[in-house]
């Protein structure tokens, strides 16, 4: 069960920072939040996690709120190779414990 | 650096047919192995998944196994193919003893049952 909650679709312009929402009011202290993302008949792509510190990697930032009850991910210059279907999933970082892939924010990218 | 691999990329099959599905990672020693089914409109369904060489945990029973007979190679299997089959099998893999545990997603085989 998905216990993320995500808009259906955002747009973006090209060159500009895309912001991607995601609430997770009832997080547990143990569960990281993850962020994927699947383009269009491919395997979902790894971006991004963390637990409660923000990250930054060379795809993304991660703000996570103090409370934790809720994310965003952050790509700073969107490109049209970015449009694709965003996942935040929160989960127990348990070996095999499954990564609940919910609904997600599909984001199009706009020249 | 790792790559997984699937094979094949789409596949039809008749209704009642047999099923073999094969997932490798390469670059990487004693990876977690997961099977993924994800259907037309929905969210991801974990199948199987293995934490070594013949050892295979099932997550929903159905008319599917899996099998893992060298380290880096996993196989997904049916004897008889159903409709509700149909749908884009994923492969992942994390590293044994990873911190967190972050899966990594081959290609997929996107399988339709006729």
């Amino acid at each position: 069960d998905a216990k993320t909650t995500q808009p259906p679709s955002m747009d973006c312009a090209e060159g500009r920072a895309a912001n991607l929402p995601c609430n997770h009011s009832t997080i547990s202290g143990n569960e990281y939040v993850y962020w994927y993302r699947q383009i269009h008949s491919q395997g979902p792509q790894y971006i991004i996690h963390g637990l409660k510190n923000n990250e930054t990697n060379e795809m993304a930032s991660l703000i996570i709120t103090e409370d934790r009850k809720s994310s965003t991910l952050i790509l700073p210059h969107a490109t049209l190779r970015d449009t694709a279907v965003y996942y935040c999933i929160v989960r127990v970082a348990i070996t095999g414990n499954q990564f609940y892939f919910g609904t997600g924010t599909s984001l199009t990218v706009i020249p | 650096s790792q790559t997984i691999h699937q094979w094949p990329a789409t596949l039809v099959q008749p209704v009642g047919s047999p099923l073999s599905l094969e997932c490798t990672v390469e670059g990487t020693s004693n990876p977690n192995l997961y099977w993924y089914r994800q259907a037309a409109g929905r969210g991801l369904q974990l199948l199987f998944y293995s934490i070594g060489i013949d050892q295979i945990s099932s997550e929903v029973p159905q008319n599917l196994s899996a099998s893992r007979p060298q380290d880096r190679q996993f196989i997904l299997s049916s004897k008889k193919l159903l409709l509700s089959d149909s749908g884009f099998y994923l492969c992942a893999w994390d590293p044994e003893g990873g911190p967190t545990d972050t899966q990594y997603f081959g290609p997929g085989t996107r399988l339709t049952v006729l």
